[in-house]
């Protein structure tokens, strides 16, 4: 069972909004930023969003990261086939001292 | 950018050892904290172990501390997992990662990673 909870799945139709929320405590969350990883099938994660809601350089900005208290969300628009993937959001975890990731997300662009 | 290149994965019997590494290029090496992420089949990513640019910091997840030891030679930019003691509980794909900041404590920002390695423990 992962510290941090995220839906199992979500899903939408081309050109929608959909929202990924990841909810924690305030050994993490509360008191850390947020990190995005989005892992394509058969492929290496990569990072989405960092500091709540930092994009790396080549980050479309139709993937946005807010953060609020003890939850954490990632909406993705314009929606495409090609975002289909799965999620993780990632904090550190002052009570475990480390990394902690959510249970993943699966996105499927109906 | 950089990239990453592991190696050392192979099928092992529980109990036994085995030694991953991870060869960078493209960044300074010495600059960036590094981590080890696994992904067991079908499963989401765990933390598995991190260590600061100069190896003076080192992290580990409860599951593997003291069965696991991450290591780095900066002279050959290659990050290191030896790993003991195996069970069947650490199949996986290990993927090493680099991190964008240098101590490696906080919030983990993994920025690169490499396509990883599979280790198979099973008798």
């Amino acid at each position: 069972q992962s510290v941090l909870t995220q839906p199992p799945s979500a899903s939408g139709t081309p050109g929608q909004r959909v929202t990924i929320s990841c909810s924690g405590s305030s050994s993490n969350i509360g008191s850390n930023s947020v990190n995005w990883y989005q892992q394509l099938p058969g492929t290496a994660p990569r990072l989405l969003i960092y500091s709540n809601n930092q994009r790396p350089s080549g980050v479309p900005d139709r993937f946005s990261g807010s953060k609020s208290g003890t939850s954490a969300s990632l909406a993705i628009s314009g929606l495409q086939s090609e975002v289909e993937a799965d999620y993780y959001c990632a904090t550190w975890d002052d009570s475990l001292n480390g990394p902690v990731f959510g249970g993943g997300t699966k996105l499927t662009v109906l | 950018e950089g990239q990453l290149l592991e190696s050392g994965g192979d099928l092992v019997q529980p109990g036994g050892s085995l030694r991953l590494s991870c060869a960078a290029s493209g960044f300074t090496f010495n600059s960036y904290a590094m981590s080890w992420v696994r992904q067991a089949p079908g499963k989401g990513l765990e933390w598995v172990s991190t260590i600061s640019g100069s190896g003076d910091y080192t992290y580990y997840a409860d599951s593997v501390k003291g069965r696991f030891t991450i290591s780095r030679d900066n002279s050959k930019n290659t990050v290191f997992l030896q790993m003991n003691s195996l069970r069947a509980e650490d199949t996986a794909l290990y993927y090493c990662a680099k991190d964008r900041n240098y101590y490696g404590s906080g919030s983990p920002q993994w920025d690169v990673w490499g396509q990883g390695t599979t280790v198979t423990v099973s008798s």
